[in-house]
């Protein structure tokens, strides 16, 4: 069975600090990459989407990732969090001519002041 | 406006008691999915239908019915639920074709008492 991996549950961190969170998953065939944000008492919404090209893609509000086949990791980072970042993250893939999704357990993170 | 809904938001039954969380997207969407979410766990993917009358089994599909007779409407049937069929549950649907960014409904939160 395919598998997502969020290695932190909860990321505190400071307003305007950089903040990376970490994803890898299991598998043996090419993948397609996704972030999504869930705001509070909401649903996801795309961060960005890395299908093919270049490994590292651009999302929205400033968030970027980085593709690593030979570490199957997909992490998350932006330069400098404001306090609207505070959300949970899941990382998701798609395998490869197959139709099923595979979300990873989420990261929330905390932006304080 | 583009978006998925998904009715009731909120919903309080019993053992047994059969229910239908109704799914729906005006964005002629061919891909159409719905999934649970644990605290823990992420979300996991339940059923998914590739266009009308088409559709298989996610991960976690045990307890669950779905049809998709038309292509904006893909209701989702607990025949006989059971508290630990308690979470929240979304809908999401994508273009499909090549285009895998899901869009989702803002989630229905169950509890079976």
């Amino acid at each position: 069975a395919q598998s997502v991996t969020q290695l932190d549950s909860q990321v505190p961190v400071f307003e305007e600090a950089p903040v990376e969170l970490r994803c890898n998953y299991s598998s043996s065939v090419s993948v397609y990459l996704f972030w999504y944000v869930q705001y509070p008492n909401q649903g996801l919404q795309l961060l960005l989407k890395y299908l093919s090209g270049s490994t590292l893609v651009k999302g929205i509000n400033g968030f970027e990732a980085e593709f690593n086949k030979s570490q199957t990791s997909f992490h998350l980072r932006k330069p400098s969090v404001h306090i609207s970042d505070t959300a949970e993250y899941f990382c998701a893939v798609k395998i490869y001519n197959f139709n099923k999704f595979y979300f990873g357990s989420g990261t929330k993170l905390n932006v304080k002041p | 406006e583009a978006q998925v809904t998904q009715n009731p938001r909120y919903l309080i039954t019993v053992t047994g008691k059969k229910l239908t969380v109704t799914c729906s997207q005006n964005m002629n969407h061919e891909y159409m999915s719905w999934y649970r979410q644990d605290p823990g766990l992420g979300l996991r993917q339940i059923y998914y239908s590739m266009n009308v009358e088409v559709t298989d089994k996610g991960d976690v599909p045990e307890g669950y019915k779905v049809s998709r007779k038309e292509k904006r409407n893909f209701p989702l049937i607990l025949e006989s639920p059971s508290p630990n069929q308690t979470s929240l549950y979304f809908c999401a649907s994508s273009l499909g074709g090549g285009s895998y960014e899901q869009y989702f409904g803002p989630g229905t939160r169950l509890t079976v008492t």
